[in-house]
């Protein structure tokens, strides 16, 4: 079955620690996106890449960093500059990367729920 | 810049009662137009698009949206709510030449009563 994986569900890391999402697809697309969910504020985005080895920031990118190694991998790694790292964070994908203009829909991941304490 | 304005963070219905979400953007571009559901600690799924065409988009579970130019406007309807549409709702727009980035709306948390 083609789809996004995000592992682990949940996670819990102490303060301080620096920690890695994954996010996997095996839709074969182009771009991937990174959001960080909080309640109240719908979904924020942090990260984007458009191709393979290339990736911008996104509205709210202090304290994360990502790579694009892979076009089917993603992953985002939370820094201890993040002075507010629990949240929910969601995974995207869509086929069209530097293509640019895509009718087609971001497909999201399960998400992974992150707890630092 | 774009924005999404959801009109209402929560809303109550009855079972078989019409639900009605409300969603307002502000684009410099006409942007594409989306409408996600979320279940919870679930990822999104998408209920149904505008990208250009017909204004009445027809979705997924019995739900429709109507894109108003004019009143830069996206409400989503359901004419009889049931049960399993307890969720949390989502309004979107992006904009296709620049990265096809979302912007996402605060949410609306729809409680449907027996």
């Amino acid at each position: 079955d083609g789809g996004i994986t995000q592992s682990p569900k949940y996670l819990f890391r102490k303060e301080g620690q620096n920690v890695t999402l994954s996010c996997e697809q095996n839709l074969n697309h182009d771009a991937m996106y990174w959001y960080r969910q909080d309640p109240g504020q719908g979904l924020r985005l942090i990260y984007y890449s458009q191709i393979v080895n290339d990736f911008q920031k996104g509205d709210i990118a202090e304290g994360y960093s990502v790579s694009r190694e892979k076009k089917e991998s993603f992953p985002l790694t939370v820094t201890s500059a993040q002075k507010n790292p629990t949240a929910f964070y969601l995974c995207a994908s869509l086929p069209a990367g530097l293509a640019g203009t895509s009718t087609d829909t971001q497909y999201f991941g399960p998400g992974t729920r992150l707890t630092v304490l | 810049a774009q924005s999404v304005t959801q009109l209402g963070s929560h809303v109550s219905v009855s079972e078989g009662a019409l639900v009605l979400l409300r969603c307002n953007y502000s684009s410099s571009v006409p942007p594409y137009l989306f409408w996600y559901v979320q279940y919870p600690n679930q990822g999104l799924q998408l209920l149904l698009k505008y990208t250009t065409g017909a204004t009445l988009v027809k979705g997924i579970n019995g739900f429709e949206a109507e894109f108003k130019k004019s009143e830069t406007s996206f409400h989503l309807t359901k004419p009889s709510a049931h049960m399993s549409d307890a969720a949390e709702y989502f309004c979107a727009v992006s904009r296709p030449a620049a990265g096809n980035k979302l912007t996402f709306g605060g949410g609306t948390r729809v409680l449907v009563k027996p």
